[in-house]
Formats: structure tokens, C-alpha cells, sequence
């Protein structure tokens, strides 16, 4: 099955600094969606982005699907950022799961 | 409703019990999955289904789990005679459409003791 890297395993920043999330992934995908795991373990959809680029607030991400990555960029960090951030995606082969990466889990600190 | 609701939101059984997951997705998203997250580790797919159509259950990790969907309501995932390791985060996820973006619930806190 496909395999999903995420780096770094672990960020710890401060308040207010910028971090460039990567996902890489080893096969060609029709879906690569981000999550944000808060502390509570709530899981919340920040992009949904099998191509191209978004933003969102302080939050943006970019896939380049040719070359099998994603980048999540997330400026002006605050508190309320920290926990696990997972990509996950999705390949044409008939099988419509998302298969998660391992996150990269962000501190940032006050 | 306005989001994916999950019940319950914690659950203590003793080894060898059953347990019935309940998953109630947002109205008119025709795509429900389960996935499970172990502490620390990320999310395993477990099952989805699609509207009317058979279910994909090449995740389930064993005959002990089932799981179920009437059309596009409410979903529940029973696992039999429980063991220590079925303890984890049970985790349902709705989605407008098949490869759509996915809204999550809060989740099911299993343990086994």
C-alpha cells in the first residue's frame, strides 16, 4: 500500500514563529487532506488538497502532486496550534480510505 | 446534525464483553469510515462505506469486529469478546462524497480491563 512520511516528528517553537510541515507520499494520490489532533485528541479537517495551493488564515498548504509532497505552513504560531498535525491520502486504486501518516506533533511554547 | 456525533464518549468493559460503537454522521453525507488510533500511534482504517453499496471491510483486523449501516444514517461497530488490546480511540468520520473531505467525531475512548 502507499506509504505517507511526515517530518519533523516533532517542532517545538515560539509563540510567534513560523514552521513549514512536510508529507511526503510514495504513490499517486486523488486526495491528501491535513488534520489538526488538539490536545483533546479532536480531530480537525484544515485542508482538503489533492493539488494546488490554499490558504487559510495564518494557516496555508501546498501539494505538488507530480513530485508525491505536501507542505503545510503555519505563520505566527500561537498556543492554540500545538498538538499533532496528520496528512493523509487517498489513492485511486478502488479503495477509497485515506491512509494517515504518523504526524508531526508542534509545541509551541509562550 | 451539525457535525459527526459519537457514543459513547467513554467506555469501560471487562475482557471477554461486547461492545456496540454508536456513529451518527452528518445528514446527507453519503460516505462513512471508522478508523482506530492506538495511544500515541496514528489512525488505522478499520471500515467505509458508501451509500447503498457493500461495505469495505478489508480493515477490520479480526472476525471479532462487525460493523453496520442502515443507507446513510447511523453506523455502529460491535466488537465481540473484547481483549486488552481492542483498548484505544474508536474514530468515525463522514464525508459529502466518496474521496471528499472528511469531518470527523470526537470519538469512542475504549479500555479493556
Amino acid at each position: 500500500g502507499i506509504q505517507v512520511e511526515q517530518s519533523p516528528p516533532d517542532l517545538i517553537l515560539q509563540e510567534g514563529a513560523n514552521s513549514t510541515l512536510r508529507c511526503n507520499f510514495s504513490d499517486s494520490v486523488n486526495n491528501l487532506q491535513w488534520f489538526h489532533q488538539n490536545p483533546w485528541g479532536q480531530l480537525i479537517n484544515l485542508f482538503y488538497i489533492p493539488s494546488g495551493t490554499k490558504q487559510n488564515g495564518r494557516l496555508s498548504a501546498t501539494t505538488v502532486a507530480t513530485e508525491r509532497y505536501s507542505l503545510l505552513y503555519i505563520s505566527s504560531s500561537q498556543t492554540t496550534d500545538s498538538g499533532v498535525y496528520f496528512c493523509a491520502v487517498g489513492t485511486n486504486f478502488g479503495n477509497e480510505k485515506l491512509t494517515f501518516g504518523t504526524g508531526t506533533r508542534l509545541t509551541i511554547i509562550p | 446534525g451539525a457535525g459527526v456525533s459519537q457514543s459513547p464518549s467513554n467506555k469501560v468493559t471487562e475482557k471477554g464483553k461486547d461492545v456496540e460503537l454508536r456513529c451518527d454522521p452528518i445528514s446527507g453525507h453519503t460516505a462513512l469510515y471508522w478508523y482506530r488510533q492506538r495511544l500515541g500511534q496514528g489512525l488505522e482504517f478499520l471500515i467505509y462505506f458508501q451509500g447503498n453499496s457493500a461495505p469495505d471491510k478489508s480493515g477490520l483486523p479480526s472476525d471479532r469486529f462487525s460493523a453496520e449501516r442502515t443507507g446513510e444514517s447511523v453506523s455502529t461497530l460491535t466488537i465481540q469478546r473484547t481483549q486488552q488490546e481492542d483498548s484505544a480511540v474508536y474514530l468515525c468520520a463522514s464525508s459529502p462524497r466518496t474521496g471528499g473531505p472528511y469531518t470527523f467525531g470526537s470519538g469512542t475512548r475504549l479500555t479493556v480491563v
